[in-house]
């Protein structure tokens, strides 16, 4: 399969606890999407990579989450001190960016995060 | 704030029937678009994207654009219980890399 993958699937952790999420996008995409969503909404964009730089954090992202793509293949989203507001989807997207032609973005299985 | 807006159904169609899926956006100076297929407990898969005014196919999927009157649709022809969904409609922010989406169309196609 050489499509986005997402590691792990669902996480279930307890208020206060810190989690890691890993993304690996499609082979040769230089470009690296986190969003997350909500029941009954649609994406919401958290932050985005080019090769290793972070080019853009949303506004709404509080200080506890943190995103890395150290060697600009894959990419790990910590979040600290998870609140119970947290639980979501956490999707993963690549893009070809600058080498590819098109701006299409595409996803990866995701990650369910519940936090009780 | 931009925005994309999306009436979010549901939206009931026959097996074979045409499904037609609107969805505005408030950014005039975005170029692209996409729409979204997503399955409950899914992530997006995405259909189609479209960059200039008009039609545009691929199988059974037509996207519309409509820049002047910051518009786009998305045409299923013979509808099938498969298509049974939630589309996303999502534009691309000019000047940006992030997509914004709208909260989705549910669509259900009954036999």
């Amino acid at each position: 399969d050489t499509g986005v993958s997402q590691d792990p699937r669902h996480k279930i952790t307890k208020r206060g606890q810190n989690v890691t999420f890993r993304c690996d996008p499609i082979s040769e995409h230089n470009r690296l999407y986190w969003y997350r969503q909500t029941l009954g909404q649609g994406p919401e964009f958290l932050t985005y990579f080019q090769n290793e730089a972070q080019l853009e954090k949303s506004r709404l992202l509080s200080d506890r989450f943190s995103a890395e793509r150290p060697k600009g293949s894959f990419s790990t989203l910590e979040i600290q001190r998870t609140e119970q507001g947290d639980s979501a989807m956490y999707l993963c997207a690549s893009n070809a960016g600058l080498a590819g032609s098109s701006y299409e973005q595409y996803f990866g299985p995701g990650t369910r995060l519940t936090v009780t | 704030q931009k925005e994309v807006e999306q009436n979010s159904g549901p939206l009931s169609v026959p097996e074979g029937a045409i499904a037609s899926l609107n969805c505005t956006y408030s950014d005039r100076g975005s170029q692209s678009f996409f729409w979204y297929r997503q399955y409950s407990g899914k992530s997006p898969e995405l259909i189609m994207s479209i960059y200039s005014n008009g039609d545009k196919e691929d199988g059974r999927f037509t996207a519309q654009l409509n820049k002047a009157s910051q518009y786009v649709s998305l045409l299923i022809r013979d509808s099938q219980p498969s298509d049974s969904a939630t589309y996303l409609c999502a534009e691309l922010i000019y000047n940006t890399d992030k997509l914004i989406f709208g909260t989705g169309t549910r669509l259900q196609v009954f036999p």
